[in-house]
């Protein structure tokens, strides 16, 4: 049971333009959630997080949004790098327990020039 | 310097040898992690540790064994019973379990 779905397996978006990466969950337990940013051969770097009680954001170019009714949150960069060219993963987890954290499949954000 | 380290960067072993991989943390966190990641897939879990002397399997922790000696440590053995070894592992740590992770720069497995 998938309970964190980035149904977008890869994303392509001029470089400038606005870069939005979705993620839906079905635990509605969780009240955390995470963005990271992976390069090839690398690991995961932590991008952006949010807590349930807000509904936005912001760090920079990076902001995301959360949508609790739809159980939906999204990442916006704007404007889009090269440089942000990565799979981008989503995760999700319930504070104050011992639950680890839930990832998303990733989506691969290609910026062209 | 606080980080994580995962040595070696690429990993190469004959079919039917345990390999042991390495993970060391300097962040004082209690909690690690093993994660394996194949082409086009996302991070599968394959053991973690809360706190020193304890650990859990995750999802696909078949063919894998881990130790927690020491807080710092937390080294992943890829037994000749794991039927696909060759992948991305991962290792991270956190604070606590349900805190941000923080993620080693991975070992590439490749078994001949």
């Amino acid at each position: 049971d998938q309970q964190v779905k980035q149904n977008s397996p890869s994303l392509s978006v001029q470089e400038g333009r606005i870069s939005i990466l979705n993620c839906d969950y079905t635990n509605s337990m969780f009240d955390y959630f995470l963005w990271y940013k992976k390069y090839p051969a690398e690991g995961p770097t932590f991008l952006i997080s949010i807590s349930s009680i807000k509904d936005k954001n912001e760090d920079g170019r990076f902001t995301v949004f959360l949508n609790k009714s739809a159980k939906h949150l999204s990442l916006h960069i704007v404007p889009s790098q090269p440089g942000d060219s990565a799979v981008y993963f989503c995760a999700a987890t319930k504070t104050g327990t011992a639950s680890k954290l839930t990832f998303g499949t990733g989506t691969r954000l290609q910026v062209t020039l | 310097d606080g980080g994580i380290t995962q040595s070696p960067k690429y990993l190469f072993r004959k079919e039917g040898q345990n390999v042991t991989l390495s993970c060391e943390q300097n962040l004082n966190h209690d909690a690690m992690y093993w994660y394996r990641q194949d082409p086009g897939q996302g991070l599968r879990l394959i053991y973690y540790s809360q706190i020193v002397n304890d650990f859990q399997k995750g999802d696909i922790a078949e063919g894998y064994s881990v130790s927690r000696e020491k807080k710092e440590s937390f080294p992943l053995t890829v037994t000749s019973a794991q039927k696909n070894p060759t992948a991305f592992y991962l290792c991270a740590s956190s604070i606590g379990m349900a805190d941000t992770q923080y993620f080693g720069p991975g070992t590439r497995l490749t078994v001949l």
